[in-house]
């Protein structure tokens, strides 16, 4: 299986604090893909980050990569209340796999 | 900015039911798929379709599940017998490429009672 795994399944951190995510996985990937999902709402992405690449940056979301290890992170910095939501990472395989596989998540909450 | 979207967004039903979730995916893309979460778990694979086909399908996917493009811009999961445990959130999502982020609905909570 490619799932991801996240750690931790939940953290609740004090606004304007950092959160990190961390994310594993166990076979060869295409890419690896943060999404975000509000309660009761559908999935966001957030940031991709392809198998050649080790760090990308979005906003205040910082994506690494380390295929040796087969894991990631996703760092939030200055957090906000409004960052409060679950966080999936997802794996694309380079089989010809035409599927997303995602992680069990972390939920986060930002307390202000 | 164009998007997914899902109706119903909420449907009850009984065991042994059928049940049909609608999908209009954004206009331009090619591949779809299918998601399922079940209520604070994670979001598994159903089945994916590209070209009017089935691309790929979990062992969720079993024969109670069909899914259909009819037309050009609906797509369509049918659940043939219902049962306690198909409840869940499903989402549907689609892409212009598979190796491009997937853009999902808000998707359909289906209660089966």
């Amino acid at each position: 299986s490619q799932q991801g795994e996240e750690d931790p399944q939940a953290l609740s951190i004090q606004e304007g604090e950092n959160a990190t995510m961390n994310c594993s996985y166990k076979t060869s990937i295409n890419n690896l893909q943060w999404y975000r999902q509000n309660s009761g709402r559908g999935l966001v992405h957030l940031i991709l980050i392809r198998s050649n690449e080790r760090e990308k940056h979005s906003g205040r979301l910082r994506v690494t990569l380390d295929t040796s290890k087969k894991s990631s992170s996703l760092l939030i910095t200055a957090s906000r209340a409004a960052d409060t939501a679950s966080y999936f990472c997802a794996t694309n395989g380079n089989q010809g796999a035409q599927k997303l596989v995602f992680g069990q998540g972390t939920r986060l909450t930002i307390n202000p | 900015e164009p998007e997914v979207t899902q109706t119903p967004s909420h449907q009850v039903t009984q065991m042994g039911q059928e049940v049909i979730l609608r999908c209009v995916p954004i206009s331009n893309h090619l591949y779809f798929y299918w998601y399922r979460q079940i209520l604070g778990q994670k979001v598994e694979f159903l089945v994916s379709f590209y070209n009017n086909e089935i691309s790929e399908k979990s062992e969720i996917f079993d024969d109670q599940f069909s899914v259909e493009r009819p037309d050009g811009s609906n797509f369509t999961l049918k659940i043939r017998s219902t049962k306690l445990e198909d409840s869940a959130m499903y989402f549907c999502a689609s892409t212009q490429d598979p190796n491009s982020p997937l853009h999902f609905g808000n998707g359909t909570r289906l209660t089966v009672t």
